[in-house]
């Protein structure tokens, strides 16, 4: 069992709809990140969360550590949020090593 | 202020040559990290670097090295080429390496072994 678990793998929505992404970890974390890459490779960050919830413009990330479990939300969504998202942890017990989920592939339609 | 950036942005090279590949950090980044991205594997660290020391190392055989210069930039150098060892690599930087700070990616070097 991977120790980062991303769902759904694959999301096609329609362009207006809520989104919602979820990253389940099995270890102890200091960090969580979720991250947007494009085709072509380039990866962004976009939060970097040890608890509670952030908000930036239409992106929301919220972990609860107690249940080891994040979210980011995309709220009215848009085809230039299609993308790859991913969740990326760094151990609390390591010198600063990130265990990276496999991603969830977003294509929102217009 | 420039981002990171990374050289070359493409690379084929064939089994058993070696490669060398370059990452520039933003001004005033010391700390460097290097990831593997494969379709089959997703992003898997390589090895952090800050203030020229090496802090921690991923699950890599050997052949893949690196360092990191007093200006902060890295490098990366695997020997022996395997077909395996086609991917995207990417670096990031942070200020100071801190388990809260964000990271800021380089577009990568798309290695091709052929």
């Amino acid at each position: 069992k991977n120790e980062v678990e991303q769902s759904p793998q694959n999301l096609t929505a329609q362009e207006g709809e809520f989104i919602t992404i979820n990253c389940s970890y099995s270890v102890g974390i200091s960090a969580l990140h979720w991250l947007q890459q494009h085709p072509g490779g380039g990866i962004v960050s976009l939060f970097m969360l040890s608890s509670g919830k952030k908000k930036h413009g239409r992106l929301i990330a919220t972990i609860n550590i107690q249940e080891k479990h994040s979210s980011l939300h995309i709220t009215a969504s848009h085809p230039r949020d299609s993308a790859v998202y991913i969740c990326a942890v760094r151990l609390k017990d390591s010198n600063y090593q990130l265990i990276w989920g496999a991603g969830t592939k977003l294509i929102i339609k217009p | 202020k420039a981002g990171v950036t990374q050289t070359p942005r493409y690379l084929i090279k064939t089994r058993g040559q070696q490669v060398t590949l370059s990452c520039s950090p933003i001004s005033g980044h010391r700390s460097v990290s290097w990831y593997q991205q494969t379709p089959g594997q997703g992003l898997q660290f390589l090895f952090e670097y800050f203030s020229e020391t090496q802090r921690n190392k991923g699950n890599f055989p050997g052949r893949f090295s690196g360092r990191q210069f007093s200006n902060s930039r890295s490098e990366m150098n695997v020997s022996t080429l395997e077909l395996g060892d086609s991917a995207l690599y990417l670096c990031a930087s942070s200020g100071a390496g801190r388990r809260d700070e964000k990271l800021f990616f380089g577009s990568g070097t798309q290695l091709s072994v052929l």
